[in-house]
């Protein structure tokens, strides 16, 4: 277990409106990703941090926003949800290097339906 | 960059039987291997790694995967199945030095496990 926590687990959101889904874990760890996850896509890679107030974009960032102002905390905001964002949103942690850390481990999900 | 190819997106097979699932990948620098497994309404849980070093790795129940350089690719393997292990199965590829540990994920294979 390494401590993440998501919230939600899951929304209805209409078309239009912005959404903050929020990402924590407990352990410190420097690295965060947020993916989304859609049939036959695999995971896709929206917006990753290295550090607070360190964020960068992914493969699929347009339409998406993130902030990072604490260690704990990871937060993906949907400015003005489409249809299109509807999907199962997955954050993940990984150590530094200088850690070991290698691999992400991921949270439980959060699954967003925009009507 | 890298990219990820599953080659298969649903494998049936019968229990005790063995399996294999495929994956290659490309990318112009070293890179870390990954095989993730996700159960029904789950998240993503990693199953074994290549960072280095021997080129069988094993997982502790059951499943190993060969990295081959020549032929890109990282296949997974176990030799008897069971029900249990029906879920989806995810190759992610992560370049080294400066990549932050992306992951770039091939799109699933969904191994199905019939009695």
């Amino acid at each position: 277990d390494a401590g993440i926590t998501q919230s939600p687990r899951h929304k209805v959101t209409e078309t239009g409106t912005p959404v903050t889904l929020r990402c924590h874990q407990t352990e410190n760890h420097r690295y965060m990703y947020w993916y989304r996850q859609d049939p036959g896509h695999g995971l896709r890679l929206i917006h990753y941090s290295y550090g607070v107030k360190d964020t960068d974009k992914g493969e699929v960032s347009d339409g998406y926003s993130v902030s990072r102002s604490k260690t704990e905390d990871f937060l993906l905001t949907l400015e003005s949800a489409t249809s299109s964002q509807t999907s199962v949103y997955f954050c993940a942690i990984k150590d530094g290097w200088w850690a070991g850390g290698y691999e992400q481990y991921f949270g439980p999900g959060t699954r967003l339906t925009v009507t | 960059a890298q990219s990820v190819t599953q080659l298969d997106s649903q494998v049936p097979v019968f229990e005790e039987a063995p399996v294999e699932l495929r994956c290659n990948y490309s990318s112009s620098v070293s890179v870390y291997l990954f095989w993730y497994v996700q159960y029904p309404n789950q998240g993503l849980q990693l199953l074994l790694k290549y960072l280095s070093g021997s080129t069988l790795v094993e997982s502790i129940n059951g499943f190993e995967a060969e990295f081959n350089k020549s032929q890109t690719s990282f296949h997974l393997r176990k030799p008897s199945v069971h029900i249990s292990d029906t879920a989806e199965y995810f190759c992610a590829v992560s370049a080294g030095g400066t990549s932050y540990g992306k992951l770039t994920f091939g799109q699933g294979t969904i191994l199905t496990v019939h009695p």
